[in-house]
This record gives structure tokens, sequence and C-alpha cells, in this order.
């Protein structure tokens, strides 16, 4: 059974820092990409970050470039979210996400999500 | 890249069908066959319900349907049970090769 397991949020201040960690299990995780996806209550769901197979390639929503960084240790079966420089619209439920069957970016399986409040 | 057009709720009686609309231009559900809808109970993460249009995940019941038309793509739920009452969102690939989401709707059964 896929099982991915998000752990890292809480409550930071603007301009702080958090780093998130999804452990994953029940499937080979070099074989996929993995995604970082955020539902916040006023903006619904927005693709955050992406990262290949082994890590080579990454991808960024505008809102994060610069200042989140996805990595990955296949060794380990984690994959991670370095987010800095926190502004309050980065709040909201994120959720580790494993690329879907379809011929784009889809996800097949979801973690239970960790929360990340951005506020003074 | 704005977000695709669906509507805050609809609802349907038990046995009955009902179809969500997703709406969005020529840059994305227009220009591809990569729209993917997914269903999320309160306080759950989203499950993918059919991806690339039309595809069903295995285990995932045939009485959900999706097609496409232009830049409108849609969910259909046939056989309306107590258990589809859940918020539905659609995404689709896009020409800057991105992903876009809908705003989700809520089903409610009634």
């Amino acid at each position: 059974e896929v099982q991915l397991v998000e752990s890292g949020g809480g409550l930071v201040q603007p301009g702080g820092s958090l780093r998130l960690s999804c452990a994953a299990s029940g499937f080979t995780f070099s074989s996929y990409w993995m995604h970082w996806v955020r539902q916040s209550p006023g903006k619904g769901l927005v693709l955050v970050s992406g990262i290949n197979s082994d890590g080579s390639m990454t991808r960024y929503a505008d809102s994060v470039k610069g200042r989140f960084t996805i990595s990955r240790d296949n060794a380990e079966n984690t994959l991670h979210v370095q987010m800095n420089s926190l502004r309050a619209e980065d709040t909201g439920v994120y959720y580790c996400a494993r690329d879907g069957p379809g011929g784009a970016t889809d996800f097949d399986s979801w973690g239970q999500g960790t929360l990340v409040t951005v506020s003074s | 890249q704005s977000a695709l057009t669906q509507p805050a709720s609809v609802s349907g009686s038990p046995g009955q069908s009902i179809t969500i609309s997703c709406t969005g231009t020529s840059s994305d559900i227009g220009a591809f066959n990569y729209v993917t809808w997914y269903q999320q109970h309160p306080g759950k993460a989203p499950k993918l319900i059919i991806y690339d249009v039309s595809n069903r995940p295995s285990g995932v019941s045939n009485r959900f349907s999706g097609s496409k038309s232009g830049n409108t793509a849609s969910l259909t739920i046939s056989g309306l049970q107590a258990e589809d009452e859940a918020d539905y969102y659609c995404t689709s690939f896009t020409r800057s090769i991105t992903l876009v989401f809908g705003g989700g709707t809520k089903l409610t059964v009634l």
C-alpha cells in the first residue's frame, strides 16, 4: 500500500523558514516524480513544486521561485521542501503527492497533509 | 494563469446523474487532453478519479466519467450515492507548462 506521511508544519512568523518532509513507503520511490501541493481557503489548490525521479529536474510555482527548494533522498525514500522568506499567502495545508498515470501532471497518491501557518 | 471555472455547488438526489463543468481557455483545456478530476471529502486529501479527460484509475467506480468539448471539461456522476457528497476539483495542463486548478464544486446529495 502506498503511504505518504508529511511532517514539519507549524506556526512561523513572516520572513521565517520551515522544512517539510514526506516519508514514502509501499512503492519504488526512486521511479516517480514527486510534488508538493498546497491547499488554502482563499486560493484553493496550487501546485507548489515538483521534482523528477533522480532529483535532476525541479519545477516551482512562480509565487515560490527563489524562496522554496524541493529535494529528495532516494536512499531514505524521503521528499523535502525548504521554505524560506515565508509570507502570509504561503499559509495552507501542504500535501506530498506522487505523480500519477496521466500524460501530464496528475497525482494518484496523497499524504494526509501538514498545516503551515504564517502569521505574526 | 487564471483558475478554471467550476460551479460553486451542485446537488442531486440518490440515483440521479449530475454533471460538473470546468471551463478553461484555448491555452489549457482546449489545448491538451490533460484534464484531471479529484474528489475530496471533508478533512481528507484529494483522490484522483479521472485523468487525461476520461480515464479512470483502477478502483474508481465506473459511475464516474469524464469528457471534454472545446474549452470545457465535464465530470458526470451517475447513480448518485450518499458517499459521493464531497468537493470536486478539475485541473488542466497549460501551454505555459504549468498546472491550473478549478476553484472546486461542492456536491450535495439530497
